[in-house]
């Protein structure tokens, strides 16, 4: 069965990078895009971006451009997603969550199954 | 930016029928998805294209569509039925991914 799994809690500091990995198994890894998604506590879900484990290209929203960065490893079945500069409203859980159509469609988003979530803290 | 609108909760008793509706003004022109999501655990997704269900959720949940508006429909609710509910979508572009801000049901 497809499985998505991540790495573990972080704590970071204010102005640092975080790097959380999602490897995923049960599938041919590069056929299917996979999206991050991130959910602040007590908060709703934000979409981050999304990446082709394929090629490796990448979309991100908006409001992360220039600070996430997202790229795969084929050998292991990976992929990464990096948060720079880091503030205290980046204190969330993050998952990953594949794309579950192998014909991806750029205007027609959506996820299934999702990573366990990985909880990012920053505080000073 | 584009919103999708939800209410903040939905309250009903074990068997009854709970509805949840999102809005938002491209609903007309793009897909919208429905997940699940319990205390402390990852959104699952119980309905996707508007009204398809995935295998293995049960047959209680269905999903509709009219106009600006889709509803998320859970026929003869149970307890374990209680949870966060989101509706995810695109603006008219496809360029945003919206999820609405989360519906609290609680069974009674």
């Amino acid at each position: 069965q497809v499985q998505l799994v991540q790495s573990g809690a972080e704590v970071k500091k204010p102005g640092a990078s975080v790097k959380v990995s999602c490897k995923a198994s049960g599938y041919t890894f590069t056929s299917y895009y996979m999206h991050w998604v991130r959910q602040a506590p007590g908060q709703g879900l934000e979409w981050m971006g999304i990446i082709n484990p394929s090629g490796g290209s990448t979309s991100y929203a908006q409001k992360f451009q220039g600070r996430v960065t997202m790229t795969r490893d084929t050998s292991t079945s990976t992929v990464y997603m990096e948060l720079s500069s880091l503030r205290s409203e980046d204190t969330a859980v993050y998952y990953c969550a594949r794309h579950p159509d192998s014909n991806y469609v750029a205007w027609d988003n959506w996820f299934d199954p999702w990573g366990q979530g990985t909880l990012v803290t920053v505080s000073s | 930016s584009y919103e999708l609108t939800q209410p903040p909760s939905v309250s009903v008793s074990p068997g009854q029928t709970a509805r949840i509706t999102c809005s938002g003004d491209a609903l007309p022109k793009q897909y919208a998805y429905w997940y699940q999501q319990k205390p402390g655990q990852a959104p699952v997704l119980v309905i996707y294209k508007d009204s398809e269900r995935p295998s293995g959720i049960p047959e209680r949940f269905s999903g509709s569509s009219s106009g600006t508006t889709v509803t998320l429909t859970i026929s003869g609710v149970q307890a374990e039925d209680e949870a966060d509910y989101y509706c995810q979508s695109a603006d008219s572009s496809g360029t945003w991914v919206v999820f609405g801000g989360g519906t609290k049901l609680t069974v009674l």
